[in-house]
């Protein structure tokens, strides 16, 4: 059983406009999130992390939401740019294991 | 910058053949993993390692088999491989409970 769903394995968005791609995860034990970006051919890279101290973390066009009490997490792109078409994976872990659960991946379209 | 590297990007095997997947971490890092990446189902782990001579089971690994002799090195090993092991294989290396850094991963085929 997924423990890391994305529910969405595909969004589209126009260049310019805001792209939010949504995970959500059932083992409330996990205090550790973070989403990677994987471009055709290549292995996922890291974007950005929050601990589960935090409710928001940002990173220049990336800001990700964690809201613990619904166990959902989510990455906003804004402005969204046609560079940032990829599968975007989050994923999750336990303090101090080092495994990563991944969720299935959103495929983002952004339209020029 | 971490650099993984993995031995192959891409490769064809036949239908019971051994396949040895190689793959090699820069960075002194304790753990390495082996993941495959099949659509729908996004990164699944196989095994994971987090010492030199150390490995743990992941989700599924089954038919499939590891080897760390280096701490820079993590091998996993196709006995036989089979048509259903057609897959993207991604290696990954972490400190601690950090963050994982990628190799470019290998697609392989079973014909």
């Amino acid at each position: 059983d997924q423990q890391v769903k994305q529910n969405s394995p595909s969004l589209s968005v126009q260049e310019g406009r805001i792209s939010i791609l949504n995970c959500d995860y059932t083992n409330s034990m996990f205090d550790y999130f973070l989403w990677y970006k994987k471009y055709p051919a290549e292995g996922p890279t890291f974007l950005i992390s929050i601990s589960s101290i935090k409710d928001k973390n940002e990173d220049g066009r990336f800001t990700v939401f964690l809201n613990k009490s619904a166990k959902h997490l989510s990455l906003h792109i804004v402005p969204s740019q046609p560079g940032d078409s990829a599968v975007y994976f989050c994923a999750a872990s336990l303090y101090n294991f080092n495994k990563f659960y991944f969720g299935s991946g959103t495929k983002l379209n952004v339209k020029p | 910058d971490v650099k993984v590297t993995q031995s192959s990007r891409y490769l064809v095997k036949r239908t019971g053949e051994k396949v040895f997947l190689e793959c090699v971490q820069d960075m002194d890092h304790e753990n390495m993993f082996w993941y495959r990446q099949d659509p729908g189902l996004g990164l699944r782990l196989i095994y994971f390692s987090y010492d030199v001579k150390m490995k743990e089971k992941g989700d599924i690994p089954e038919g499939y088999s590891v080897s760390r002799e280096k701490k820079e090195r993590f091998s996993l090993i196709l006995e036989s491989a089979s048509t259903n092991q057609t897959s993207m294989y991604l290696c990954a290396s972490s400190l601690g409970s950090n963050t994982q850094y990628f190799g470019p991963g290998t697609r392989l085929t079973v014909l």
